[in-house]
Order: structure tokens, then sequence, then C-alpha cells
């Protein structure tokens, strides 16, 4: 059974970093992308970022809202995917899903197993 | 971006009524569609990837349809169990982009 876990969110203040991780199991993590999606009090659902597999350069995308402060890492010996976030703003306030991403051929990913995600608070 | 558009944004129906959830993109996304399911306090589960391929496990009630721009998911026989915010995603393009969601309360 695919297992993700997700930890490390809390409250924090603008301008300051957070590292969220989350831990993988019941599927060979290093044959998946892994993604962020996040979840805002009451709204929708957000793409944050993912990271391909090692055997497409472990390359990362992000969204406009977080790109340049936010980075998607992995550690593929250990299960492990990671979101470094620096430079904190209120409106990064949310529930943060560790995701599996799926793709096809021709197409880009989508989400195919979820956490049960860490909230993310940021205020002052 | 594209943008995704999903109508309505809720809807109320009766056990057993066929459910229709519309979701429109910005520009053609071929079929590079997918549909999640949230339930109120729970994580999105996803029902339909590639517009119409149901995923492994999720009920066949549930069926997808469209292609370039304009898709439909399909409820044909609502449960309470279906009581939740429906969301569509493409990913055709970078950034990933979802539809704003569609809460289904049953009647």
């Amino acid at each position: 059974e695919v297992q993700l876990v997700e930890s490390g969110g809390g409250l924090v203040q603008p301008g300051q970093s957070l590292r969220l991780s989350c831990t993988a199991s019941g599927f060979t993590f290093g044959d998946y992308a892994m993604s962020w999606v996040r979840q805002a009090p009451g709204k929708g659902l957000e793409w944050v970022g993912f990271i391909r597999t090692k055997a497409y350069g472990r390359t990362a995308e992000y969204a406009a809202s977080v790109k340049g402060r936010f980075t998607v890492s992995r550690d593929d010996s250990i299960g492990l995917s990671y979101l470094q976030m620096n430079s904190l703003k209120n409106e990064d306030t949310a529930l943060y899903y560790c995701t599996r991403a799926l793709t096809e051929p021709g197409g880009g990913y989508y989400f195919g197993s979820w956490g049960q995600g860490t909230l993310v608070t940021v205020s002052s | 971006d594209i943008q995704m558009t999903q109508s309505p944004s809720t809807l109320s129906a009766s056990v057993g009524d066929r459910v229709t959830i519309s979701c429109r993109a910005s520009q053609s996304i071929s079929s590079w569609l997918a549909w999640y399911q949230q339930k109120p306090g729970k994580a999105p589960n996803l029902l339909i990837y590639k517009a119409s391929s149901l995923e492994s496990g999720v009920p066949s009630r549930f069926s997808g349809s469209g292609s370039g721009t304009d898709f439909t998911l399909t409820i044909s026989s609502l449960q309470p169990d279906d009581s939740a915010t429906y969301y569509c995603q493409q990913y055709s393009n970078y950034p990933l982009t979802f539809g704003g969601g569609t809460k289904v309360e049953i009647k």
C-alpha cells in the first residue's frame, strides 16, 4: 500500500524558512516523480512544485507564486521528498500535501496518491 | 497559464440522480485532464485521468468524458458517500492548474 506521510509544518513568521518532509513507503520511490500541492484554509487546490526521477535528471518545476523561494528535492536512498520554503509570506499559509506524481507519454503530471498533509501557518 | 473553470460551484441532488460537473480549459489540453474527489478533512483522491480513464478501485458510477477544452465528470447514480468537492486538473502545460471545485451535496 502506498503511504505518504508529511511532517515539518508549524507556525513561522513572515520572512522565515521551513522545511517539509515526505516519507514514502509501499512503492519503489525512485521510479516516481514527487510533487507538493497546497490548500489554503477553505480554498481550492494549488500545485506548488515537483521533482522528476533520476532518469529525468531530478529536474524540478514550480508554480510562479513560489519560484525562487521554494525548492523541491529528494533522497531516493531513504524514500524522502523535501520542500524547502524560504522567505515565507502570509499567503503561503496552507495545508501542504505530498503526492506521488504520475504521467503518460506526451503528458505532464497528475497526482495518484496523497498524504494527509501538514499545516504551515505564516503569521506575525 | 491555462485557466480551468468548473461549473456549477455547488450542486444539490438526490440519491440515485445522475450528476454532471463541467470543467472548461482556457485553451486546448487534448485529453490531459484528471478529476479528484475531496471529502471534508481528507486529502483528495484521484478518480479519473486522461479525461476518461477510471482509476483502479474507483466505483464504476464515476465516468469522465471530453477533449480539447470541454470536459465532464458524471456520477451515474449519486450515492450518499459521494458528498464531496470535486476538482479537475490539467496536465498539458506548466504550471499545472486546478479548477475551483464543485461541491456536491445530497438533498
